[in-house]
């Protein structure tokens, strides 16, 4: 099956440094790989995708994300996180075998701090 | 521009009683649409997915069941609702590369 892997359950910084969130993956094939965030009993917006093309992936507010095939990652980075960045990070595969559903990790609970 | 209703946003049910909350999308045809659980805030369960009108995957064992009657609506329903059923629970929809969540349905069962 193709899974993803959240190896953080939180992850913390200071506004105006740079976050990562950790993301790997394990697929069959080529992997379709996304990043969603979650604020408090909302549903998911969507951050950015890798279908195919650069390895660097540039999404909505300020975010990208590195596909590196070798370390079979796709980790999420900012270059200067903000205090309202806070909120719970899913990254996702795409799995053939269900339908075309997305299978999540298990979330990264990102805290920017003032 | 597509977009996803899903309704109610907030539910409280006695334990035993059913369940229907409802999942219609606009904007596109022939989606593939899903039904996700989350429980305790954190990571999403695939519950369901539908590929066409009445054609309905489970993924996982369950007290709860799913229909799609229409093109774009999808329903997930229980007959008796059990405390484990919980949740907060998001409809799904994708096509091609693209996928787009409702704004979650809190189910609290009491």
């Amino acid at each position: 099956a193709q899974s993803v892997a959240q190896p953080e359950d939180q992850v913390n910084v200071a506004e105006g440094n740079p976050l990562t969130v950790k993301c790997t993956y394990s697929v069959s094939g080529n992997p379709y790989l996304f990043w969603y965030v979650q604020y408090p009993n909302r549903g998911l917006q969507f951050l950015l995708k890798y279908i195919t093309g650069d390895n660097l992936v540039k999404g909505s507010y300020g975010f990208e994300a590195e596909f590196n095939k070798s370390q079979t990652s796709f980790h999420l980075k900012k270059p200067s996180a903000l205090v309202s960045d806070s909120a719970l990070y899913f990254c996702a595969v795409r799995d053939i075998n269900s339908g075309y559903a997305l299978n999540f990790g298990k979330g990264t609970s990102l805290l920017v701090t003032p | 521009s597509q977009t996803i209703h899903q309704w109610p946003a907030t539910l409280v049910q006695p334990v035993g009683s059913p369940l229907s909350l409802e999942c219609t999308v606009e904007g596109t045809s022939n989606p593939n649409l899903y039904w996700y659980r989350q429980a305790a805030g954190r990571g999403l369960q695939l519950l369901f997915y539908s590929i066409g009108i009445d054609q309905i995957s489970s993924e996982v064992p369950q007290n709860l069941s799913a229909s799609r009657p229409q093109d774009r609506q999808f329903i997930l329903s229980s007959k008796k609702l059990l405390l484990s059923d919980s949740g907060f629970y998001l409809c799904a929809w994708t096509k091609n590369t693209e996928a787009f969540f409702g704004q979650g349905t809190r189910l609290t069962v009491v």
